[in-house]
């Protein structure tokens, strides 16, 4: 299976700061995904980051808020910026590393903002 | 558009319990169909998988059929245990490499 590894795990930050978030894969992979999992609830798609190429993002959400930056074939980060209080959740990146339509998820970021 | 829709929960049952955990989805097509898990402080762990109609997945003594009239792809296993208590989703996918939809999640606590 994937090795995917996505840091900070979790972080308390101030509101009106930005956070940046790391996702980390053993392998090269064509897309990675960046989800948002919000207190009690499913997972939501934030974006679809494929490199050399600007991220495609899902309704409700926008780069301004979201940027996402994918350098190489095993390397992407999101930031959540101008944080309010809303934005408090696990945001976890996922990617089919073995080609075979098997979503793998890193461990999240448990997310605070106060 | 695309959706699945899962049992709502909490669900508490004794272990050597019998459980299900009903999932329907709505697509056109015939999508992938998987069951994803979530223990407590970890990330999400594919559980099983059918990819095709009349599959049946399975793994850690779950299965679920695909059945494509009912549109459905419930959870079950025989006799679960006080370690299998965790948050498990059903979702589907349309191809590799393609977005995921997930349920809401439902949210398991087996007792001894």
């Amino acid at each position: 299976s994937a090795v995917i590894s996505q840091k900070p795990s979790r972080d308390i930050c101030q509101r009106g700061t930005s956070l940046t978030i790391q996702c980390q894969v053993d392998s090269q992979v064509t897309m990675m995904f960046w989800y948002r999992q919000q207190p009690g609830q499913s997972l939501t798609l934030i974006a679809t980051a494929n490199q050399g190429s600007e991220a495609t993002y899902e309704s409700g959400f926008v780069i301004d808020k979201f940027p996402i930056s994918r350098p190489n074939l095993t390397f992407s980060t999101l930031t959540v910026s101008n944080m309010s209080p809303e934005d408090s959740s696990i945001y976890l990146c996922s990617v089919d590393r073995q080609g075979r339509g098997e979503a793998f998820f890193g461990q999240g970021t448990r997310l605070t903002v106060v | 558009g695309d959706s699945v829709t899962q049992m709502e929960g909490p669900v508490t049952l004794s272990e050597e319990a019998f459980l299900t955990i009903n999932c329907t989805y709505t697509a056109t097509g015939y999508p992938s169909l998987f069951w994803y898990v979530q223990y407590p402080g970890e990330g999400l762990q594919l559980l099983l998988k059918a990819t095709k109609a009349d599959d049946k997945g399975s793994n850690k003594g779950f299965e679920a059929t695909y059945r494509k009239e009912t549109t459905s792809f419930h959870l079950e296993k025989g006799s679960v245990q006080v370690s299998d208590s965790a948050v498990y989703f059903c979702a589907l996918s349309w191809n590799t490499g393609n977005q995921f939809y997930f349920g809401t999640g439902t949210s398991l606590t087996v007792i001894p």
